[in-house]
């Protein structure tokens, strides 16, 4: 079965501090994805990044990056510099073989003037 | 394109009565997902389909719940009765298979208030 964990339910920074959103997976497909989401305070969900399982490069976007790591079976995202207006719920997600699209239960985002 | 629409944004309803969501994805997109939202759960998988058929309904809570997709432009979520557990957001989400494999992307949501 596949699983996504995200740890931390809620994180409250300071504004331009950097900060680290944790996510674990659980897959037994060779190929999956997995995909970063945001979703703002007006409710919507946005797609941030989607990555491959046999592209474990790490992923620069201006002020955020991801690192994807098979060996842990980690995908974080790190926002550097963060800004009031990246306060959100920031969803975890991953895909197998099956197209199957199973999200974790989010991490809720406070950045504190 | 308009990217995935649903309707209504907001339905408030009597427990008992039956809930219909709708969806449209995509134009070219062959998946379709229905989510649940709750602060509870989370983003609860419901259901979806592959080329208007149903692939896993086993998120589906209840025989209450049922969802169609009739055509490749217009899937259905239905509620019958209504009861006030099922207040929540549901979301309808669409994405292509193909090469390179396409993230979902998610309609605005309905909230659902079942009183």
């Amino acid at each position: 079965a596949q699983k996504v964990t995200q740890a931390q339910t809620e994180i409250s920074v300071v504004e331009k501090e950097d900060v680290t959103l944790d996510c674990v997976y659980e897959t037994r497909d060779t190929t999956y994805y997995l995909f970063w989401y945001k979703q703002p305070p007006s409710g919507e969900l946005v797609f941030l990044i989607r990555r491959n399982s046999f592209d474990e490069q790490n992923e620069i976007s201006g002020r955020y990056s991801w690192n994807f790591q098979k060996s842990t079976s980690s995908f974080n995202f790190t926002i550097t510099a963060s800004q009031v207006v990246d306060s959100a719920v920031y969803f975890c997600a991953l895909s197998g073989k099956d197209d199957k699209i199973i999200f974790g239960k989010g991490t809720r985002l406070h950045i504190l003037p | 394109d308009a990217g995935v629409i649903q309707s209504p944004r907001h339905e408030v309803t009597e427990m008992g009565q039956e809930v219909t969501l709708r969806c449209k994805p995509i134009s070219g997109h062959d998946y379709l997902f229905w989510y649940r939202q709750t602060m509870m759960r989370g983003l609860e998988l419901l259901i979806y389909f592959n080329n208007n058929v149903p692939i896993d309904d086993s998120g589906m809570p209840e025989d209450r719940f049922s969802a169609k997709m009739p055509n490749a432009s217009f899937s259905t979520l239905k509620i019958q009765p209504s009861e006030p557990r099922d207040s929540a957001v549901y979301f309808c989400a669409s994405s292509f298979s193909g090469t390179p494999h396409v993230e979902a992307f998610f309609g605005q949501g309905t909230r659902l208030t079942v009183v």
